[in-house]
């Protein structure tokens, strides 16, 4: 049981460049959530998904795109990439959004860096 | 602005010794949960509060919710270097219909052996 991963791990782009980051979770949670952590600042709600073909703004989406086609996987597409979208990115899974408050599962990140 | 201020923001202690870490909002928490950070990695969940008042320990970890639900702390009883991490506090807003977490900053913790 792998949980939540994510690819790739690190990844530099220049400023315009596209790119995808990929998130699988095999627990099969309905819910999918995609963070982004800069220094000081704890983690930011970018998009999240209650499950496929619904996905919604969080936060901060601007600059962003995702997509839910399987309960599995949850991409974050970035199209045009700048300096300021430099950041750790967290993908994460939950199985119900009780208010009692679920856990959230989160994978190992991906660190990315746009010059 | 976070809407939940955690303190301090860094805190490096020598093994054996205690500490507490605060989260504080002016708003009002359905429930709030604390995560432990290891560089590298994701979150952990490490507690869920829901109830005001209420205290849960989780070995040398004590975890309380104050009795408005407006914060939370946590306090390490004689800290281990294995304590040694980023702890995030994250809270369900009761306003937010749909429940999403909002996360502090974050307090560093180190324990020097």
């Amino acid at each position: 049981n792998a949980g939540v991963t994510q690819t790739p791990k690190f990844r530099i782009l220049k400023i315009g460049q596209s790119m995808t980051l990929q998130c699988t979770q095999d627990m099969n949670h309905n819910y999918m959530y995609w963070y982004r952590q800069d220094p000081g600042m704890g983690l930011k709600l970018i998009y999240y998904s209650v499950g496929a073909g619904i996905t919604d703004k969080g936060e901060v989406p601007n600059g962003y795109n995702v997509s839910r086609s399987t309960t599995e996987d949850f991409p974050l597409r970035l199209e045009l990439a700048a300096p300021s979208q430099t950041s750790v990115y967290f993908c994460a899974s939950s199985e119900t959004r009780g208010l009692a408050g679920e856990t959230q599962y989160f994978g190992p990140g991906t660190r990315l860096l746009v010059l | 602005t976070q809407l939940l201020e955690q303190s301090p923001q860094f805190l490096s202690i020598q093994e054996g010794e205690n500490l507490t870490v605060y989260c504080n909002s002016s708003s009002v928490f359905s429930s709030l949960q604390w995560y432990r950070q290891e560089p590298g990695e994701g979150p952990v969940l490490l507690v869920t509060v829901v109830t005001g008042g209420e205290v849960k320990k989780l070995k040398r970890l004590t975890f309380q919710f104050g009795d408005a639900r407006k914060d939370s702390s946590l306090h390490i009883t004689a800290a281990q270097p294995g304590d040694t991490g980023l702890y995030l506090c994250a809270g369900k807003m009761t306003t937010d219909s749909w429940g999403k977490l909002q996360f502090g900053a974050g307090t560093q913790v180190v324990v020097t052996p």
